[in-house]
């Protein structure tokens, strides 16, 4: 019953191929997100989707596209990979706190190296 | 966009009292204060959040000053478990993720 999953945890990959993260989570949440962790750790937004309609985009290579089918899965799919393009990348979800800010909930990540 | 200050790293021995301060200067009106958690190899994790005076659950406290300029989480009693890296972001309602950005955070290391 886990909240939020990603597949697969780990990605090794060559330079120049075409490779997808998929994400689910089971929560009910109407928000979810695509992070990348580089190698110094620093935690970068990258989208946000709220009902499966496109909130946050930002200043991503349009290498990198997220796909919605539905609001329990948010797909992020990256053509011609670079070496650049390696890190962990995080998927999480939110729902609002009663009077406050969303409450993110964050998967296991994703380890993507490029070769 | 409210940005944040905290301690790179701090070390602790097990069953003491951690404090970590964020500095966060031109917080906004409708911006509230979080803490996440992150272990190594996995995603953050919701600690705690609040908007003034004092919050607690069971996994630990946030204090927060009238001016609202810094805020603390306190952590009770730790133990090795707790060593990890403690981020601490400020944001409004509904922002979608908009203003929640992730500094370096304060990297905790619980030593026995």
């Amino acid at each position: 019953d886990t909240a939020v999953s990603q597949t697969p945890k780990y990605l090794v990959t060559q330079m120049g191929n075409d490779k997808s993260i998929k994400c689910e989570q089971n929560l009910g949440h109407d928000t979810m997100y695509w992070y990348k962790q580089d190698s110094k750790k620093f935690l970068k937004i990258m989208f946000s989707y709220n009902n499966k309609e496109l909130i946050i985009n930002e200043t991503v290579p349009n290498r990198f596209s997220p796909k919605s089918p539905d609001k329990a899965h948010l797909n992020l799919h990256i053509n011609s990979l670079e070496l650049g393009d390696s890190a962990v990348y995080f998927c999480a979800s939110s729902h609002l706190l009663a009077g406050g800010t969303d409450t993110q909930y964050f998967g296991p990540g994703t380890r993507l190296t490029v070769l | 966009l409210a940005k944040t200050t905290q301690p790179i790293s701090m070390d602790s021995y097990e069953g003491q009292e951690v404090n970590i301060t964020c500095s966060h200067n031109n917080i906004a009106t409708n911006d509230y204060i979080t803490w996440y958690q992150q272990f190594p190899s996995q995603g953050p994790r919701f600690i705690i959040q609040g908007y003034k005076t004092k919050v607690t659950n069971e996994v630990a406290s946030l204090f927060i000053p009238a001016d609202r300029k810094s805020s603390t989480l306190s952590l009770p009693r730790v133990s090795l478990s707790d060593t990890a890296v403690y981020y601490c972001l400020v944001g409004p309602v509904e922002d979608y993720g908009q203003n929640f950005v992730f500094g370096p955070g304060t990297r905790l290391s619980v030593l026995p």
